[in-house]
C-alpha cells in the first residue's frame, strides 16, 4: 500500500520567491513519484515524474523535485514564482511500475498556491 | 504529449435523471483508463478503473449500479451516474495511460450539477 502526504494544503509566495511544495510517501515497492499541477475547473498536467533514474527531476514551467529515498521525500520547487503558478499541486505515487497500465496512482491532498505581486 | 478528451465539460441534471460522461484519448490506444472524483478544495478520489472489453474494477465504497462504467474501445470510456441525486455534484476526472508508458494523461473534467 501506498500513501501521500503534502505538507500545507495552502502556500503563499511573493512573485519571484521561490515556491517549494513538500511531499512525503510511502510505498511497499520501488516509489514512482510524480507531480501535477491543476487550474481552475480543469483535469491534471504533469509536470514532472521521478522513475528511478536521476533522483534530481527537472518538469516544465521551470519546476524540478528531488527524489531522497533516506527522507522518503520528492519536494517540488521552483526558484522563481511567476502570477501564472497560481494553482493547485499534487504529489501522487504509482503503486507498482508504471508501465503496466493497471497501476493507479494515489494522489497527496493537494497544495494551492497562491502568489502575490 | 497524449490528448485526452472528456465531454461534457459541464452538466447540469434533474434528481432521478441519468447522466453520462466521455472520456476519449485521441491519439493513442488506452487499454485502461481511470475515473476520479474531485470535491471542492480536495484531492483526487479514484473510483474506479476502467478495462477495454472486461467490467470496470471499483474501489471499495463506490456503488457500481450507480457509476456504471463502459470501456467499449481502446479510445472510449463511458461514466454514466444513474439516478443522480444532489450528493453525486462533483467534479469528475477520466485520466488513460499509453500503454508501455510511464505517464497518465488526464481529461479536462466535467462538472456535474445535480438540482
Amino acid at each position: 500500500a501506498q500513501s501521500v502526504t503534502q505538507l500545507g494544503s495552502h502556500v503563499s509566495v511573493s512573485e519571484g520567491a521561490l515556491v517549494l511544495l513538500r511531499c512525503n510517501y510511502s510505498s511497499s515497492v520501488p516509489p514512482y513519484l510524480f507531480w501535477y499541477v491543476q487550474y481552475p475547473n480543469q483535469g491534471l498536467q504533469l509536470l514532472l515524474k521521478y522513475t528511478s533514474a536521476a533522483t534530481l527531476v527537472k518538469g516544465i514551467n521551470g519546476f524540478e523535485a528531488e527524489f531522497k529515498k533516506s527522507e522518503t521525500s520528492f519536494h517540488l520547487t521552483k526558484p522563481s514564482a511567476h502570477m501564472s503558478d497560481a494553482a493547485e499541486y499534487f504529489c501522487a505515487v504509482s503503486d507498482g511500475f508504471p508501465r503496466a497500465a493497471g497501476n493507479k496512482l494515489t494522489f497527496g491532498g493537494g497544495t494551492r498556491v497562491l502568489v502575490k505581486p | 504529449g497524449a490528448v485526452v478528451s472528456q465531454h461534457p465539460s459541464r452538466v447540469i441534471c434533474k434528481s432521478g435523471t441519468s447522466v453520462k460522461i466521455e472520456c476519449r484519448s485521441l491519439d493513442f490506444q488506452a487499454t485502461t483508463m481511470f475515473w476520479y472524483r474531485q470535491f471542492p478544495k480536495q484531492s483526487l478520489m479514484l473510483m474506479a478503473t476502467s478495462n477495454e472489453g472486461s467490467k470496470a474494477t471499483y474501489e471499495q465504497g463506490v456503488e457500481k449500479d450507480k457509476f456504471l462504467i463502459n470501456h467499449a474501445s481502446l479510445t472510449l470510456s463511458t461514466l454514466t451516474v444513474t439516478s443522480a441525486h444532489p450528493e453525486d455534484s462533483s467534479f469528475y476526472i477520466c485520466s488513460a495511460r499509453v500503454v508501455g508508458g510511464t505517464e497518465a494523461f488526464f481529461g479536462q473534467g466535467t462538472r456535474l450539477t445535480v438540482v
